[in-house]
């Protein structure tokens, strides 16, 4: 069964270093998303990306954030100069085109900031 | 009111137990909703989109009703591989974003 994977599984920066966090989503979708998850805390939107853009993003993507879609498979989150309460889950997920909304999460990169 | 609701829990219930949960959102314009799990340290894993007839699936039963804005989902015959967080997802709009609750957490016990 094709899966979204997330590499690294875990990463430890210094505060104020930039991180880039890498998803290679299922092949056939054209929806991929980041999410982030505080430890304890709920599941948070981050942003969505469609056709090699941004189609929606929440308050707390900033500009210390941002994501490309360097080539044909790779999905990647970068944040530029981390701080202690970026800490936390980041997670991937992509979806289909059209009405089938399921979007499958990738296993997620663990990210402590210190 | 925040946009999604869940009781944390925990719900410790026997093997074999019926057990339910509710959410409730703020949106009226919500469009979609579903339910995902999430074992611990894990990723959300899609149990069952919710639809306005509701849906069944095996052990598994979800509802769905706008006018008091809310969604449930019902478990039958509890098993221990059911233990996890249960979570609330909704989608309003036309848009991409999706509101996750802050989940409920079910430990079957033996």
């Amino acid at each position: 069964e094709p899966e979204v994977t997330q590499t690294p599984s875990h990463q430890v920066t210094q505060m104020g270093q930039e991180v880039i966090l890498r998803c290679v989503p299922i092949s056939n979708h054209l929806y991929f998303y980041w999410y982030r998850q505080i430890l304890g805390q709920k599941v948070e939107f981050l942003v969505s990306f469609y056709n090699n853009e941004i189609s929606e993003k929440s308050e707390i993507f900033d500009d210390q954030f941002s994501v490309e879609r360097p080539d044909g498979s790779n999905f990647t989150l970068k944040i530029r100069s981390t701080k202690l309460e970026d800490s936390a889950m980041y997670f991937c997920a992509s979806r289909e085109i059209g009405l089938q909304e399921t979007q499958y999460f990738g296993p997620g990169t663990r990210l402590l900031v210190l | 009111r925040k946009e999604v609701e869940q009781d944390p829990g925990p719900f410790n219930v026997p093997e074999g137990a019926t057990v339910a949960f509710n959410c409730t959102y703020s949106n009226s314009a919500s469009q979609s909703f579903f339910w995902y799990r999430q074992d611990c340290r894990k990723e959300p894993k899609l149990l069952m989109s919710v639809y306005s007839s509701g849906n069944e699936d095996g052990r598994f039963t979800a509802q769905l009703n706008r006018a008091s804005q809310y969604i449930s989902l019902l478990i039958r015959d509890s098993k221990l591989s059911d233990s996890a967080t249960y979570l609330c997802v909704v989608r309003s709009g036309g848009y991409q974003k999706v509101t996750f609750g802050t989940g409920t957490k079910l430990q079957v016990i033996p």
